[in-house]
Parts: structure tokens; sequence; C-alpha cells
């Protein structure tokens, strides 16, 4: 099966200025994460969806980051402004549903704030 | 809330040989399972292995097992016959019963030809 698709890989911009990235999980799984992983740390979770529903968003930042699942499949993750310190690698996952399902990870997508 | 230390920030082995990661974690919960993931250098997770924590046995996959403490909250990954595509970010995560994972801060495994 497919694997968890992100998009783009890559993203540089400046401060203040906007961005967005997109997953596709898969196929089947209800379960949608976002974490945050800032350079030799571990992945942080931002954001839980469960179908289209969010479960948590605890560690979410909602000043400036916001994050949707409209139709329970694809989601977006957005920053407005961005800050210098949301340099990161934003990882989406995805899973059949909640415990005990296995999390599967997809590649990626490596932001620069300048 | 739950909280993954990895003392060890950077390791190396020489091919062949074993290693030992180490992993503690603190919590408050009694039912939750316990994991290795592996972040290769073009960045894609991988789990490894995982352990319940209802299940005293240790959990093998292979050439990677793991030496679950409970008690002490201790949860190490051992890799036997390390081998060049072994050179990877190893990271132990804790599971609520929420599916929500919580990270160690990574250990790098670098394996020595």
């Amino acid at each position: 099966e497919a694997g968890v698709a992100q998009s783009p890989r890559y993203k540089i911009i400046e401060k203040r200025q906007s961005v967005a990235f997109w997953c596709n999980p898969i196929s089947g799984h209800a379960t949608l994460y976002w974490y945050q992983q800032i350079l030799g740390q571990g992945p942080k979770l931002l954001i839980q969806f469960q179908n289209n529903g969010v479960v948590d968003d605890s560690q979410l930042p909602k000043d400036r980051f916001s994050a949707e699942r409209l139709k329970g499949v694809d989601s977006t993750l957005k920053i407005q402004p961005a800050k210098l310190e949301d340099s990161a690698v934003y990882l989406c996952a995805s899973s059949r549903g909640t415990s005990p399902h296995e999390q599967f990870f997809g590649p990626g997508t490596r932001l620069t704030v300048l | 809330a739950q909280t993954v230390t990895q003392s060890q920030p950077e390791m190396s082995v020489q091919e062949a040989e074993t290693v030992t990661l180490s992993c503690t974690y603190d919590t408050s919960e009694n039912n939750y399972y316990l994991f290795w993931y592996k972040q290769p250098p073009s960045r894609q997770m991988i789990l490894v292995i995982r352990q319940e924590a209802y299940k005293q046995q240790n959990a093998t996959e292979n050439r990677f097992s793991v030496n679950f403490q409970k008690a002490a909250k201790s949860f190490s990954l051992k890799i036997s016959d390390s081998q060049l595509g072994d050179t990877a970010m190893y990271f132990c995560a804790f599971r609520n019963a929420g599916n929500m994972l919580t990270f160690g801060g990574g250990t790098r495994l670098m394996v020595k030809p």
C-alpha cells in the first residue's frame, strides 16, 4: 500500500510570511497526526485528528498555527505569520485508529524561516 | 504528562558488534506502549520494535531486542550484529491510551566498518 505522502518536501520563507503543508494519509486510516521536529530533537505532537474532528491540539500554537482535515482524508497545516523558531521538519503520520494502532510516518517537510 | 529521556546523544559501534541504547520514562499511567523508532538521514520514521507495558516478556524483532524494566521505568534497545544500514537516529517513544506519542530527544548511532 502507498505510504503517507507530504508536500512540499522543502520550503524556505522569510519571517512573517505564510506557509502551508499538505498531507495525504494511508488509505483507510482514520487518525492523522502532525508533528514538529526541531533539529536535534524528537518529534513533538502538534495536533491529532480522528476523521475530521480534532482529538488533541493542546500543543498547537493557535495564535499562528492552524490545521484542518475537512473531508476526513487529506490535511493541511498552516503557519501565519511564520517566526524564525518555526524552522523545523513537519511530519505527518496516520494510523487506522487510536490505540493500539501503529502510526506510519511521512517523509516530512523541512521548513526554513529566514 | 509523560516524559521520555534518552541520555546518550551519540553512540558508535563497529560493524557486527552489539550496542545498547538507553531510555527512561516517567508516567503515572499503568497501561501504555513503548516504542523504538529509527530515522535514517532520509527522515522517514520507521518503527523498529514495540513493547506492551502489561507484557513481562521482552520484545524481540530479529537483531533488535529490548530490556523492559517496568518498575525502573527503563526501556533499552539492543542491536546485535550491527550493520552499516543501522546508522540512524533512534527515538524512544511512549504511547498513552489515546495513541498520542511522546518522543525522547534521540540517540545518533553510527555503525563503523
